[in-house]
């Protein structure tokens, strides 16, 4: 099947600075890509989706400003969390949507602000 | 909206006991149905699937049938195992919104007691 990594799998910032995690196809080409929140024990939340080249949508109540993202290719898409704080803490899944619009889904990043 | 409404867990079964954990949905259109599960500190992984009405997805010993007429999904399992302890999330994707979100149920965790 279609494979998605991200990285890094964990990340420790401190307070006030800015995570960036990536998203990669291995082996195929996302057309679409998604990036989701989970926090523990609940579902995932979807944040936005985003298609190459072009500027993501954002759900309701999701920060733009706060949670940039670019898909500059249809292999890679990058989340970047800007002055995080602790309540950003959290587990972020993206996924990578093909031609049949079936999306597969990375392993996760959590990340942690201190 | 589309919506997902899984049964709340945690479930608890004893090894090789029958599972089922329910999953009804609501669409506008001609969704697409999806189980994943996933294991502590990681992503999701496709469980199984189905993408019309009567399709029965398998993977593990798992089944799912894709139930129109009562809008389910439901989850079985005839035997589980201790290794099948994990948090399972049922989903639809509706292209026919033209959105090809997925939307997540609340997500059943199980537990299997050797």
């Amino acid at each position: 099947g279609a494979v998605v990594s991200q990285h890094p799998s964990r990340v420790i910032c401190k307070s006030g600075t800015s995570v960036k995690i990536e998203c990669r196809s291995l082996d195929f080409q996302a057309t679409t890509m998604f990036w989701y929140r989970q926090f523990p024990k609940q579902s995932l939340m979807l944040m936005a989706t985003s298609n190459e080249g072009s500027k993501a949508t954002y759900e309701q109540g999701v920060e733009k400003d706060k949670f940039l993202i670019n898909h500059a290719s249809l292999t890679l898409s990058t989340l970047t969390v800007t002055s995080a704080h602790p309540e950003d803490s959290s587990f972020y899944i993206c996924s990578g949507g093909d031609d049949n619009n079936e999306q597969f889904f990375g392993p996760g990043t959590r990340l942690t602000v201190l | 909206g589309d919506s997902v409404t899984q049964m709340e867990g945690p479930v608890t079964l004893s090894e090789e006991a029958f599972l089922t954990i329910n999953c009804t949905y609501t669409a506008t259109g001609y969704p697409s149905l999806f189980w994943y599960v996933q294991y502590p500190g990681e992503g999701l992984q496709l469980l199984l699937k189905a993408t019309k009405a009567d399709d029965k997805g398998s993977n593990k010993g798992f089944e799912a049938t894709y139930r129109k007429e009562t809008t389910s999904f439901h989850l079985e399992k005839g035997s589980v195992q201790v290794s099948d302890s994990a948090v399972y999330f049922c989903a639809l994707s509706d292209a026919t919104s033209g959105t090809y979100k997925y939307i997540f149920g609340t997500g059943t965790r199980l537990k299997v007691l050797a």
